[in-house]
């Protein structure tokens, strides 16, 4: 079955640094999705891009963050000015159709760790 | 807001036996969309199973099935036959079907799964 890819799968950052997280969905799909989740707590949604444009994005996705789809392959997750509490494992997923039932592809994560 | 609870960190089953994760949510919709999701030790969640709010006949995926209580506003899956490989945490989600494209997660249950 094809998969959403994610690099790195770990990631240590300075508080104050930028960091982009990469994610590559599955080639004929066209709906992308970040998630995160902070250590011990659930699985939050940030962010839903279609036509190169946010469909929605969640209150967690400040002006600190942003997302690009730079080159119709790769999906970018950039946060700005790292702080101590965005330290959890970022999700990237991307469907084929946008619809209710609409299977989501995850990828394995991203572990940001910001010190 | 729908919240959706997960009241069991924890379960355990021993191989070839049946198990059931609870799953309750809240809503004021009607119409809406729930899954579940797994996550091995890899952390990629997959989709087991999705259930739309309208079919009133519960969903079943092989030795994976639910129950869905539209009323009581419970969804709670049950594995038959366990295999060591369901043994990852399992994720409850809700999505509306007339707004959004966000997954509203629960915060998780860990399955162990004893030879």
């Amino acid at each position: 079955e094809p998969e959403v890819t994610q690099t790195p799968s770990h990631q240590v950052t300075q508080m104050g640094q930028e960091v982009i997280l990469r994610c590559v969905p599955i080639s004929n799909h066209l709906y992308f999705y970040w998630y995160r989740q902070i250590l011990g707590q659930k699985v939050e949604f940030l962010v839903s891009f279609y036509n190169n444009e946010i469909s929605e994005k969640s209150e967690i996705f400040d002006d600190q963050f942003s997302v690009e789809r730079p080159d119709g392959s790769n999906f970018t997750l950039k946060i700005r000015s790292t702080k101590l509490e965005d330290s959890a494992m970022y999700f990237c997923a991307s469907s084929e159709a946008e619809s209710g039932v609409e299977k989501l592809f995850f990828g394995s994560g991203t572990q940001l760790s910001v010190l | 807001a729908q919240t959706v609870t997960q009241s069991q960190p924890e379960m355990s089953v021993q191989e070839a036996e049946t198990v059931t994760l609870s799953c309750t949510y809240d809503t004021s919709e009607s119409d809406y969309y729930l899954f579940w999701y797994k996550q091995p030790p890899s952390r990629q969640m997959i989709l087991v199973i999705r259930q739309e709010a309208y079919k009133q006949q519960n969903a079943t995926e092989n030795r994976f099935s639910v129950n869905f209580q539209k009323a009581a506003k419970s969804f709670s899956l049950k594995i038959s036959d366990s295999q060591l490989g369901d043994a990852a945490m399992y994720f409850c989600a809700y999505r509306n079907s007339n707004s959004g494209y966000a997954l509203n997660f629960g915060k998780g249950t860990s399955l162990l799964v004893t030879p």
